[in-house]
């Protein structure tokens, strides 16, 4: 069984410039989760999609934002870059359904910007 | 709100020695509990997890957590170490109602040496 697959691993931005990217979920799983890491944060939850909705959200400025689409794959955008946004960006799916949680991540996508 | 704490931001053992590594949390319900594990330029993955089913969970790789109410700790263990164990261990906590969504705690760099 494929896991969680995030594109593209690496990439480098300059301030100002947007960026997408992708995560597609383990197969049948219908949560997908988006989490920021960083060494002074640590690891902040994003956003959370359900069957193409947003289900829940955290504490991140509008410049954040995803979508999910009907085979669950997701994708998170972020517009007019700065400097803090560095970060590796983990994206998670879960198809549990006793809802405890557990969560499955891809190896995130490492993001510089300069 | 619910979070937790992880004393101790690096660990070092030996290897072949015991691994304790701690976490205590706060919740104003019975929580959700996990344990990932982080390799270097890796995702998360789940070592064990705690559903209020047995309050001693084992776990892959031959970690094992103990849920403590009366001190609020979950705190994750392995009898022996290997130098393979050496990444960043962070414990998490499910929101009620919302489990995609995890409150990590800081993380404790696990470091093995000879």
């Amino acid at each position: 069984k494929a896991g969680v697959t995030q594109t593209p691993r690496y990439l480098i931005k300059t301030r100002g410039q947007q960026v997408t990217l992708s995560c597609s979920p383990i197969s049948g799983h219908r949560s997908v989760s988006w989490y920021q890491q960083t060494p002074g944060q640590g690891l902040q939850f994003l956003f959370e999609y359900f069957s193409e909705t947003q289900r829940n959200k955290g504490n991140f400025p509008g410049r954040f934002s995803g979508r999910q689409f009907s085979n669950s794959r997701s994708e998170m955008n972020v517009s007019t870059l700065e400097l803090g946004d560095s970060a590796l960006y983990l994206c998670a799916s879960s198809g549990s359904r006793s809802n405890t949680g557990e969560l499955f991540f891809g190896e995130g996508s490492r993001l510089t910007v300069l | 709100a619910q979070s937790v704490t992880q004393l101790g931001s690096h660990v070092s053992v030996s290897e072949g020695a015991l691994v304790l590594l701690r976490c205590n949390y706060s919740s104003s319900v019975p929580p959700y509990l996990f344990w990932y594990v982080q390799y270097p330029n890796q995702g998360l993955q789940l070592l064990l997890k705690y559903t209020s089913a047995a309050t001693l969970v084992k776990g892959i790789n031959g970690f094992e957590a103990e849920f403590k109410k009366s001190e609020t700790s979950f705190h994750l263990t392995k009898p022996s170490a290997h130098m393979s164990d050496a990444a960043e261990y962070f414990c998490a906590v499910s929101h009620t109602g919302t489990a995609s969504k995890l409150t990590f705690g800081t993380g404790t760099r696990l470091q093995v040496t000879l």
